[in-house]
């Protein structure tokens, strides 16, 4: 039972653009949210994050929002660049516990 | 600062011997870390928690026998891949996690940068 989903295993984007990727999740003892963004043969590396408490959280180009009652969250990146190319995965984190639990990832694409 | 190494980057080995990868943070001490392998174009999925000096904690369907995780010191962790067999092809990464994150940051899971192996 998939409790992080991303649905879009891929997407595409002309630079200059705005990338939206989004996160579905089912367990509501989830109160922290993580993209992290990820490199083949690489580790992922931390994007941003944004607690259950928070509907919004803003980063340079990035920006994440949280809509509670859909169970749904969403990473902006605006104005994407060729080097935002990469995998990106959604992860949420239950109440009281360190674990992660990650998405099967969105491959964006920024094309010139 | 929130460096995480993993030794060796990438291994090939025979099928049936063993394979240890180790996993370091360099500049904190991490109060768990945690083991994750990912198959080709999927997700990263947790394979155990371990906590220093305790026995780790698997998830369900991972082997305790077959993937044996020692967490020596608050800095390493190490994964044995025993008596590897070709399916054991993976992506292995670690993440070593503190209580709060550092700096300040929310950011709570610090990851290494992957273990490429290959059972031939």
């Amino acid at each position: 039972d998939q409790q992080v989903k991303q649905n879009s295993p891929s997407l595409s984007v002309q630079e200059g653009r705005i990338s939206i990727l989004n996160c579905d999740y089912t367990n509501s003892m989830f109160d922290y949210f993580l993209w992290y963004k990820k490199y083949p043969a690489e580790g992922p590396t931390f994007l941003i994050s944004i607690s259950s408490i928070k509907d919004k959280n803003e980063d340079g180009r990035f920006t994440v929002f949280l809509n509670k009652s859909a169970k749904h969250l969403s990473l902006h990146i605006v104005p994407s660049q060729p080097g935002d190319s990469a995998v990106y995965f959604c992860a949420a984190r239950n109440r009281g516990y360190n674990k992660l639990i990650f998405g099967a990832g969105t491959r964006l694409a920024v094309h010139p | 600062g929130a460096v995480v190494s993993q030794h060796p980057s990438w291994v090939i080995c025979k099928s049936g011997t063993s394979v240890k990868i180790e996993c370091r943070s360099l500049d904190f001490q991490a109060t768990t870390m945690f083991w994750y392998r990912q198959f080709p174009k999927q997700s990263l999925m947790l394979m155990a928690t371990s906590n220093e000096g305790s026995k780790a904690t698997y998830e369900q369907g991972v082997e305790k026998d077959k993937f044996l995780i020692n967490h020596a010191s608050l800095t390493l962790s190490t994964l044995t891949v025993t008596s590897a067999h070709p399916e054991d092809s993976s992506f292995y990464i670690c993440s070593a996690a503190v209580a709060v994150g550092l700096a300040g940051s929310k950011e709570t899971q610090y990851f290494g940068p992957g273990t490429r192996l290959l059972v031939l």
